[in-house]
């Protein structure tokens, strides 16, 4: 059973405009959510994380928002550029492991 | 500073062969990971170490695949009589800790291909 979904494989948005990529978890034990980015033949890289204590996360034009009761975390882009174009994955963490979704390519159309 | 690195990039091999894939994490950060990545899959956690010990082994596949960590700094995978299902993208990650709130950074991955 996969704790961490992100049931969207592909997500294509226009510059300048919001990006949204959703994940959906079914273990109320995690504590601690993260996304991370990923460019081809790179690894994957931190961008924004929440505590399960907060709701929202914000940096720059990357917020994250975290909805416990329903067991959904999202992230938001706004302005989108085209160099967010990239595979991003979820992962939430309990007592430090981390289990990661199986990740959202989005695209950045100029 | 340097950040994760592993070795090789890419390897090719034939079925029934053994393969060794290393990582060289961040210096000075304690715990380490090994995650696997198949084709239009998500990572996939292997093992941890934290130091040159691997409380948590829960990820590995089978006994072909096995980790050791000394002096608490470099890490190798092995894959003993690899078969094409071992095929995928081996990342290493490493954080300060294992912690939930500690970032853990990633190497670039090793490409292995199972022939």
């Amino acid at each position: 059973d996969q704790q961490v979904k992100q049931n969207s494989p592909s997500l294509s948005v226009q510059e300048g405009r919001i990006s949204i990529l959703n994940c959906d978890y079914t273990n109320s034990m995690f504590d601690y959510f993260l996304w991370y980015k990923k460019y081809p033949a790179e690894g994957p890289t931190f961008l924004i994380s929440i505590s399960s204590i907060k709701d929202k996360n914000e940096d720059g034009r990357f917020t994250v928002f975290l909805n416990k009761s329903a067991k959904h975390l999202s992230l938001h882009i706004v302005p989108s550029q085209p160099g967010d174009s990239a595979v991003y994955f979820c992962a939430a963490s309990n007592a430090g492991k981390s289990t990661f979704g199986d990740g959202t390519t989005l695209t950045v159309k100029p | 500073g340097a950040g994760v690195s592993q070795s090789p990039s890419n390897k090719v091999t034939e079925k029934g062969k053994d393969v060794e894939l290393r990582c060289d994490p961040i210096s000075g950060h304690t715990a380490l990971y090994w995650y696997r990545q198949s084709l239009g899959q998500g990572l996939e956690f292997l093992i941890y170490f934290q130091g040159n010990s691997a409380p948590d082994k829960s990820g590995l596949p089978s006994d072909r695949f096995s980790a050791e960590r000394t002096g608490g700094s470099v890490s190798t995978l092995t894959i003993q009589r690899t078969q094409q299902e071992d095929s995928a993208v081996y990342l290493c990650a490493s954080s300060i800790n294992r912690v939930g709130t500690d970032t853990q950074y990633f190497g670039p991955g090793t490409r292995l291909t199972v022939l």
